[in-house]
């Protein structure tokens, strides 16, 4: 059961540079969520989306963006990384017939040099 | 806003013993839900137990159960017969709607064998 897959896992990024962090669910939810956790505090959340084309803003989302083309998959971008998103991100879903459930993926942890 | 505080950054007990956690919230809320993740170094965050606030009767898994107060917006976590898997960062968490669940710092629990 593959449940929420995020890719990367690890990335060492330069200060400036751009990359997509890639969240896949094969559960068929509709919404999905992107967090960072930074050291010694919880999950904060960055964006989310309730349904596929759709996207809405979280608690931190200034420096992201996010896309939601395909409702399986929800993308977060970072145009121009600095060293303040250095953090551990996660993805999760959950389904509309039972929201208050996320389902987590195992996270990626990005270092902005 | 709503938030949600835990005053144990770090808690030990020993194995086969009972362990408490401790957790409240602030909101103005009357239908909510309240969880308990687990976080163990793998970086997974596993769903432990969730309460919904409209319940009065306490939710229990296995080992795991909570002591949900709502007036004084308390939710407990009580772990019994504790195990060496059972050693953790344990996040309490406050969820209204399907739009973002609100975390406290964490606990980090720590089983001595």
């Amino acid at each position: 059961n593959a449940g929420v897959t995020q890719t990367p896992k690890f990335r060492v990024l330069k200060t400036g540079q751009s990359m997509t962090l890639l969240c896949a669910q094969d559960m068929n939810h509709e919404y999905m969520y992107w967090y960072r956790q930074d050291p010694g505090m919880g999950l904060r959340l960055i964006h989310y989306s309730v349904g596929e084309g759709t996207t809405a803003k979280g608690e931190v989302p200034d420096g992201y963006n996010v896309s939601r083309l395909k409702k399986q998959n929800f993308l977060l971008g970072l145009e121009s990384a600095a060293p303040s998103q250095t953090s551990v991100y996660f993805c999760a879903s959950s389904s509309n017939l039972a929201k208050n459930i996320q389902y987590f993926g195992a996270g990626t942890r990005l270092s902005v040099l | 806003a709503q938030t949600v505080t835990q005053s144990q950054p770090e808690m030990s007990v020993q194995e086969a013993e009972t362990v408490t956690l401790s957790c409240t919230y602030d909101t103005s809320e009357s239908d909510y839900y309240l969880f308990w993740y687990k976080q163990p170094p793998s970086r997974q965050m596993i769903l432990v137990i969730r309460q919904e606030a409209y319940k009065q009767q306490n939710a229990t898994e296995n080992r795991f159960s909570v002591n949900f107060q709502k007036a004084a917006k308390s939710f407990s976590l009580k772990i019994s017969d504790s195990q060496l898997g059972d050693a953790a960062m344990y996040f309490c968490a406050y969820l209204k709607g399907a739009q973002k669940l609100v975390f406290g710092q964490g606990t980090r629990l720590t089983i001595n064998p």
